[in-house]
């Protein structure tokens, strides 16, 4: 299967609401990393995670090597949240893979 | 599914040469990106690259990088001379057009390794 496993790939939510995206790993990966895509197609770093969790405004992101799946979680969704999100996975290998993506849509 | 192609895997080359990192794009992708990431650090933002131009790049595309895809083939980036520091793994992204809901396609990266 996939090495990087990216859910949902669509989700939409009204203004406000919370929700959450996750990424499944099928082997050990030693950091992940979220990005936003802007409307201009460029990656916005959000998170870089080794372990643990982090926060910053809204977002929070948690990574769970052990475990295999890392979260980003957003509340209070606004209308600028829309937008592509990817998470990226780097094994011990060195090697980095891509989630598929999640094409979030906020409505008010 | 699409694929974006990085050839080579892995590049290893003395400091002060050129280098030409190759992607290639999937068919009908019309954006093109480079991004760097150096090992154990996030992954940056380097370029993208539509219709022959740089639309917009970061502080760390120095002057000594240089970007194009000549007649719809590879799109490249050439680094010269190459530093110690551009040692990192570069990757190539393409989507079919510009904007926040269209997916971008990632290479697997190509090492480099500059002594």
């Amino acid at each position: 299967g996939m090495p990087v496993e990216q859910n949902p790939p669509a989700l939409s939510l009204y203004e406000g609401a919370d929700s959450g995206l996750r990424c499944n790993f099928s082997t050990t990966m030693k950091s992940v990393q979220w990005f936003q895509q802007n409307h201009r197609g460029r990656l916005i770093t959000l998170f870089y995670l080794a372990q643990g969790t982090k926060e910053n405004g809204r977002l929070k992101s948690t990574f769970n090597s052990k475990e295999r799946y890392s979260t980003l979680h957003i509340k209070d969704a606004q209308l600028e949240d829309s937008g592509t999100y990817f998470c990226a996975a780097e094994a011990n290998t060195d090697k980095v893979v891509f989630g598929t993506g999640t094409r979030l849509q906020v409505s008010p | 599914g699409p694929k974006v192609l990085q050839i080579p895997s892995h590049q290893i080359i003395d400091m002060g040469q050129m280098v030409t990192l190759n992607c290639d794009p999937v068919s009908n992708h019309l954006y093109f990106y480079w991004y760097k990431q150096i090992l154990g650090q996030q992954m940056e933002f380097l370029v993208n690259f539509y219709n022959g131009k740089v639309m917009e790049k970061s502080k760390l595309f120095k002057d000594q990088f240089s970007v194009e895809r000549p007649d719809g083939s590879y799109f490249t980036l050439k680094i010269q001379p190459t530093a110690l520091e551009d040692s990192a793994v570069y990757f190539c992204a393409s989507s079919p057009d510009r904007g926040g809901q269209n997916t971008l396609y990632f290479g697997a990266g190509t090492r480099l390794s500059v002594l």
